[in-house]
C-alpha cells in the first residue's frame, strides 16, 4: 500500500520569504503527483500536475518537482504572500490517489 | 453554475435518519470521486466511477450507498450512521481516472 508524508505538517512565515514544501511516498510506481491548497472548510483547489514522465511543473510563483527513484516531490512557492495561508496537500497517483495529511501554511503580514 | 457543485453545504442528522448528498459537475467529465475527510487524518477515498460504473469501492461501510445515475450526477446515501462518520465528504471529477482531479465545496456531516 502506498503511504504518503507531508514535512512539516504546520510552517509559519513572513510576507516575501521563499519556501519549500515536501511530500514524500513510499512506492515510486507512480503514474502522477498532483499538489492542491485546501482553504478551511472548504474543497480542494488543484494548483499543479507532474506526470511520472516529468521532472517539475511551473505556474506562476509555484514550482513543483518529482523525482520518482527517491520518493519525494516538492513544492517551491516564491515571494510568499499571506493570500497563499492555507492547508497545501499532496496526492500520489498510484493504483488510485493516495493524499498526504497536508502542510497548513501561515504566511504572516 | 460551473465546475463542481455539491447540495447540501451542511447536513445534520441523527442516527436512524435516512439522507442523501448529491454532487453535480458542468465540466464534461467521465470520472466522479466520493472522498471523506476527518479531521487530523489523510482524505480517503470512498468511491470511483467512471462512465457511470464504479471501478473503485474502498472498503467502506455499507451504510453508504452511493449511485451515479448519469455522468454528470453522483448521490451519496446515507442510512443508520454513526457519529464517527461526521466528516467533510467531498465530490471530485476528473476527465478520465488518472486525470487531474476538480473538487467540490464539501458537505459537512454531523452526525448526532
Amino acid at each position: 500500500k502506498q503511504e504518503v508524508t507531508q514535512i512539516p505538517a504546520a510552517l509559519s512565515v513572513p510576507e516575501g520569504e521563499n519556501l519549500v514544501l515536501n511530500c514524500s511516498f513510499t512506492d515510486s510506481a507512480i503514474y502522477n503527483l498532483q499538489w492542491f491548497r485546501q482553504d478551511p472548510g472548504k474543497g480542494l483547489t488543484s494548483l499543479l500536475l507532474i506526470q511520472s514522465s516529468q521532472r517539475e511543473q511551473t505556474s506562476g510563483r509555484l514550482n513543483a518537482s518529482l523525482d520518482k527513484s527517491s520518493g519525494r516531490s516538492t513544492l517551491y512557492i516564491a515571494a510568499s504572500q499571506p493570500g497563499d495561508s492555507a492547508t497545501y496537500l499532496c496526492a500520489v497517483g498510484f493504483n488510485k490517489f493516495y493524499f498526504g495529511s497536508g502542510t497548513k501554511l501561515n504566511v504572516k503580514p | 453554475e460551473t465546475g463542481v457543485t455539491q447540495t447540501p453545504r451542511h447536513l445534520v442528522m441523527g442516527m436512524t435518519n435516512k439522507k442523501s448528498l448529491k454532487c453535480e459537475q458542468h465540466l464534461g467529465h467521465n470520472a466522479m470521486y466520493w472522498y471523506k475527510q476527518s479531521a487530523k487524518k489523510p482524505l480517503e477515498l470512498m468511491f470511483v466511477y467512471s462512465l457511470e460504473e464504479r471501478v473503485e469501492n474502498n472498503s467502506v461501510p455499507s451504510r453508504f450507498s452511493p449511485e451515479c445515475p448519469n455522468s454528470s450526477h453522483l448521490f451519496l446515501h446515507l442510512h443508520t450512521l454513526q457519529p464517527e462518520d461526521s466528516a467533510l465528504y467531498l465530490c471530485a471529477s476528473s476527465q478520465a481516472v488518472r486525470d487531474t482531479q476538480y473538487f467540490g465545496p464539501g458537505t459537512r456531516l454531523t452526525v448526532l
